[in-house]
């Protein structure tokens, strides 16, 4: 089946640094999803991507589906502390069934 | 904007008891889902429907079933709890295709099995 690994499982960062992280899949993908879980409440979906070398951004948020279409990354910029929570990458593949990453859960400090 | 919403919010039963999840959207989406969700191991899919009627197996469907009575509506049931079933249920819709319409999530069930 379709494996995707999420990176990296934490990040502890300052308010205002900026914040990378990834999704690798062990084959390819035809959509890339990007989701953000705050504590209690359902994943709410911040980022959708179609088609491979795609950049979108939204506001500090910025993603982008990488050309081999094995990865896909997403940068916040300037975090700030509501952007704490996890965050999830989600593909489709050929087999058009939705796989999710394990999530990055990110801590923001003053 | 009701969205996607899941009742109840908080559960806890015991070992051998049965309940019923009822989530219900208000976006007229074709596709319907069920997850489970348990520390580090992301959302894995339980069940999905892909119309009214119409129900099939996701990655861990064992001890579960599902209806789709009605379009706006997903039941899952636990037909015997086990304590292996205590998680988050997240129900979530779609308006059209699997591959390429991204999913909307409900606000979770939190169930414990004693």
């Amino acid at each position: 089946g379709q494996q995707l690994n999420q990176s990296p499982q934490s990040m502890f960062i300052q308010e205002g640094e900026d914040v990378s992280m990834n999704c690798t899949s062990s084959s390819i993908f035809n959509t890339w999803l990007w989701y953000k879980q705050d504590p209690g409440e359902g994943p709410v979906l911040l980022i959708a991507l179609y088609k491979a070398g795609e950049l979108t951004s939204n506001g500090r948020l910025t993603a982008q589906f990488g050309i081999t279409r094995k990865d896909s990354f997403l940068n916040i910029s300037a975090s700030i502390p509501s952007d704490v929570g996890i965050y999830f990458c989600g593909g489709t593949g050929t087999a058009s069934k939705l796989t999710f990453g394990t999530g990055t859960r990110l801590q923001v400090t003053l | 904007n009701a969205g996607v919403t899941q009742t109840p919010k908080f559960r806890v039963l015991k070992t051998g008891q049965s309940m019923t999840l009822l989530c219900a959207q208000d976006m007229n989406h074709e596709y319907m889902y069920w997850y489970r969700q348990d520390p580090g191991m992301g959302l894995r899919l339980i069940h999905y429907s892909v119309g009214e009627g119409t129900t099939a197996k996701g990655e861990v469907p064992d001890g579960y079933n599902v209806s789709r009575l009605k379009k706006q509506n997903f039941l899952l049931g636990l037909e015997s709890a086990a304590p292996s079933q205590t998680s988050v249920y997240f129900c979530a819709s779609s308006g059209g295709r699997y591959s390429n319409q991204p999913q909307h999530f409900g606000d979770g069930t939190r169930l414990s099995i004693l």
